[in-house]
């Protein structure tokens, strides 16, 4: 059975950071491209980024480009997600999600941003 | 960027209606395009992928169709359990992106 467990997400002040893991089981991890997908409270679905199998190719939406970094540690089986100069905007819960058109997706880590 | 303009943005439907939701991208996306749908605090689930392609364990009575900018997924006959909200995807070019939503109520 896949499962994806996102952990790392709580309160932080703007301009903090705060750094989000994901851990996969189930499935062949080093296999497959990974991404991070966010929803604010009461809003739509938005994709934030995704990586490859090895991580050499990244790809973001322009506004986490230069303040959000995704990684994977493949003999781990896990997926981060770098969070820094945080803004209120980027409050939501934060799902990290298995390929490019997200199969499967984990229960998502609640990100605050709040003084 | 892509933008996915989905609607209706809500509807609302008895038990056993059909019901049909759109998703139109602003330039082609061959099928690259995928259907979720969501229940209140429940993290998205995937029904469709390659547009038409049922996600294995999904009913049948969901179906996808559509290519290039026009893209429509149908509930032959909705359950109770298929009240939730339902997002399209695009995933042919970066950023990828989501429709806005279609809420499906209980009339």
């Amino acid at each position: 059975e896949v499962q994806l467990v996102e952990s790392g997400g709580g309160l932080v002040q703007p301009g903090g950071s705060l750094r989000l893991s994901c851990a996969a089981s189930g499935f062949a991890f080093r296999s497959f491209w990974m991404s991070w997908v966010r929803q604010a409270p009461g809003k739509g679905l938005e994709w934030v980024a995704n990586i490859n199998q090895d991580g050499s190719e990244k790809h973001y939406v322009d506004s986490v480009k230069g303040r959000f970094t995704i990684s994977r540690d493949n003999a781990k089986n896990s997926l981060f997600l770098q969070m820094n100069s945080l803004r209120a905007e980027d409050t939501a819960v934060y799902y990290c999600a298995r390929g490019v058109t997200a199969g499967a997706w984990g229960q998502g880590t609640l990100v605050t941003v709040s003084s | 960027d892509i933008q996915m303009t989905q609607s209706p943005s809500s509807l609302s439907a008895s038990v056993g209606d059909r019901a049909t939701i759109t998703c139109r991208a602003s330039q082609g996306i061959r099928n690259d395009l995928g259907w979720y749908q969501q229940k209140p605090g429940k993290a998205p689930k995937r029904l469709i992928y390659d547009a038409s392609s049922l996600q294995s364990g999904v009913p049948s009575r969901f179906s996808g169709s559509g290519s290039g900018t026009e893209f429509t997924l149908t509930i032959s006959s909705l359950q109770p359990e298929d009240f939730a909200t339902y997002y399209c995807l695009q995933h042919n070019s970066y950023p990828l992106t989501f429709g806005g939503g279609t809420k499906v109520e209980i009339k």
